[in-house]
């Protein structure tokens, strides 16, 4: 099985422009995650959904939203990218929310200019 | 406030042992984690506490003393493929999953 997958791999962006990272996992997880990861920094969740038709924000959720229209898809959108957003993006899913490992996509390497 | 302390990078050589360690002070606790990552990859699983003690899997293994907020990862008979960073991650009282800033594993020949 594939897992857990993201596109684009990576990404070059102009400052003003809106982007959609798109995540799609096929273990049939109820949550998901998005977080970002920036050198020297943890991980930071961005928005999170416990199953299918909820989101909820993380630490760091300004400048972005996400929608779960279905259990396996969870995109993620920059409405108006901003250079502070150039990060490494990762997306993640659990069974649950509680003490479940999560298993991570390879990740989105985004660059806004 | 919510805080996971861990040492930014250790050097160790091939076939030892190393110890890294993670401190932590949380509004509530629900579990440890800590995960492996290496360079340009995303993070993988390695262990999870919840209970105080020990937790052994294969060459690593995982400690908790919630008491005291601290927690380690034992990595034994090192290879060069266990250079890594390796995240200490918790849950809080709210199921908030909370990360460190992962410590950078050097293994030297």
């Amino acid at each position: 099985t594939a897992g857990i997958t993201q596109a684009p791999t990576s990404q070059i962006l102009a400052a003003g422009r809106s982007m959609t990272l798109r995540c799609t996992q096929d273990m049939r997880h109820n949550a998901m995650y998005w977080y970002r990861q920036d050198l020297g920094l943890g991980l930071r969740l961005i928005h999170y959904s416990n199953t299918a038709g909820t989101t909820g924000k993380g630490e760091v959720p300004d400048g972005y939203s996400v929608s779960r229209a279905n259990t396996d898809d969870f995109p993620l959108t920059l409405a108006s990218a901003v250079p502070s957003q150039t990060s490494v993006y990762f997306c993640a899913s659990s069974a649950g929310l509680g003490g479940d490992e999560q298993f991570f996509g390879p990740g989105t390497r985004l660059t806004v200019l | 406030g919510q805080n996971i302390d861990q040492p930014t990078e250790m050097t160790a050589t091939e076939g030892a042992i190393v110890q890294i360690n993670c401190t932590y002070q949380t509004s509530g606790f629900n579990g440890l984690f800590w995960y492996q990552q290496h360079a340009g990859e995303a993070p993988t699983f390695l262990s999870y506490n919840v209970l105080d003690g020990l937790e052994e899997k294969g060459r690593f293994s995982s400690f908790l003393s919630r008491s005291k907020g601290y927690s380690y990862l034992l990595l034994k008979e090192l290879q060069i493929k266990d250079s890594a960073s390796y995240i200490c991650s918790l849950f809080d009282s709210n199921y908030q999953l909370i990360w460190g800033a992962g410590t950078k594993l050097i293994i030297k020949p």
